[in-house]
This record gives C-alpha cells, sequence and structure tokens, in this order.
C-alpha cells in the first residue's frame, strides 16, 4: 500500500526567510512523488514531481524539492518566502510498480508568509 | 487551451435530490478521477476512470456514481444527495506515458446540500 504523510497542518515562516514544508511518503519500490499548491477557491496546480534522475528537483516559482530514499521524504522548499505563496500545499505518491494506480494525496499544509 | 472544465461550480441542493457534475478535459487523457475535498481529510478519490467505458471505486465511491461514454467527459452524479456530500469535488486527468506523468486539476465544483 501506498502512502503519505504531511506532519505540519500549518506552517507560519516571515517572508525573506527560508521556508521548508515537510512530506514523507511510504510505498514498496520507487516512487513518483510530485507537489501542488492550491490557492484560495482554486484547483490544484502541479508545482514540481521527481520520476527519476537528480534527487534535487526544481518546479515553478521557484520551489525546489529534495527526495531523499533513506529517509523516505521529499520535502519542498525555498530561498526565500513570499507573501504571494501562502496557499495550501499537497503531497502526492505514486506506485509505478502496482500499474497505473491513482495518486495518493497528503493531508495538505497550510503555509502562511507574514510580511 | 482549455484544458479541464467543470460545471456547475456552485451548486445548492436539497436532501434526495439527483445531482450530476461535469467534467471536460481537451487533451484526450486517457485517466480521470473524481476527488472530494473537506477539512481534516485532504482530498480523497471517489471514482477513476483509466478509459472510456473503464471505471474503479476509489476510497469513498458509496452514494456515487460515473460513467464514462466518451474520453474527454467524465460526469459525476450523486443519485440522492445527502448533507454529508456538501463538499469541493475536483476533476482530475492524467497522461500515462511512461515519465511524463502528471495529473491536472479542474477549478473544482463547490457543492452544497441543504
Amino acid at each position: 500500500a501506498q502512502s503519505v504523510a504531511q506532519p505540519e497542518d500549518q506552517v507560519n515562516v516571515a517572508e525573506g526567510n527560508p521556508l521548508t514544508v515537510k512530506c514523507t511518503y511510504s510505498v514498496s519500490g520507487n516512487p513518483y512523488l510530485f507537489w501542488y499548491v492550491q490557492y484560495p477557491n482554486r484547483g490544484l496546480q502541479f508545482l514540481l514531481k521527481y520520476i527519476t534522475g537528480d534527487n534535487l528537483v526544481k518546479g515553478s516559482y521557484g520551489f525546489e524539492a529534495e527526495f531523499n530514499k533513506s529517509q523516505t521524504s521529499f520535502h519542498l522548499k525555498k530561498p526565500s518566502a513570499l507573501v504571494s505563496d501562502s496557499a495550501l500545499y499537497f503531497c502526492a505518491v505514486r506506485d509505478p510498480n502496482s500499474g497505473n494506480t491513482p495518486l495518493v494525496f497528503g493531508k495538505g499544509t497550510r503555509l502562511s508568509v507574514i510580511a | 487551451d482549455a484544458g479541464i472544465t467543470q460545471s456547475p461550480r456552485y451548486k445548492i441542493t436539497e436532501t434526495g435530490r439527483q445531482v450530476t457534475l461535469m467534467c471536460h478535459q481537451t487533451w484526450s487523457h486517457s485517466y480521470m478521477f473524481w476527488y472530494r475535498q473537506d477539512l481534516g481529510h485532504g482530498l480523497r478519490l471517489i471514482y477513476y476512470s483509466a478509459a472510456a467505458d473503464i471505471t474503479d471505486k476509489g476510497e469513498v465511491p458509496d452514494g456515487y456514481v460515473v460513467s464514462r461514454s466518451k474520453t474527454e467527459n467524465f460526469p459525476l452524479t450523486l443519485e440522492s444527495a445527502t448533507r454529508s456530500q456538501t463538499s469541493v469535488y475536483f476533476c482530475a486527468s492524467r497522461l500515462t506515458r511512461a515519465g511524463l506523468e502528471t495529473q491536472y486539476f479542474g477549478p473544482g465544483t463547490r457543492l452544497l446540500v441543504l
């Protein structure tokens, strides 16, 4: 079975400071990992993904995430937070060895960037 | 470049009524999904479809019916709406070419069951 956990419901960070939103996963083989962002009253927008290759993945809006197989983590990071980054962030995982299974999403982490 | 559209965007209905939420994608993606989003539960998968005429249950399928007669459409029907089905519903589609897969979401339908 595949699962993903986002241990923090809420993350607060000051504008200009680095931010990290945590994600850990559980799959039997090598995972496909994704981050999505949701702004108020909007659908989920794709940010970045890890499929294979370089463990450091760069995505939209200056975000990046690092795949760490030994710690089964895929934390989302940004060097300098903006107020406009305030949103709900979802981590998702899929085990490609289980066929074309749906993505499994975490419960989301609300990021608040304070000016 | 419409992507995924959902209609209606907002719907108020009464307990016991039938409601159909529409989803249309313009990419010819083979996979389509319905999720509901509720506070404290994140996104939960209701149903998904691998292709036209192929559907499978997700985590919370009870009370919902889906069909997929055409690749581009994936309607979700609440046969007899209940208050517990008040939620925000998201449709998504996914290209399944190896290594290129990304799931894209529609704007959502906000449903209130009175």
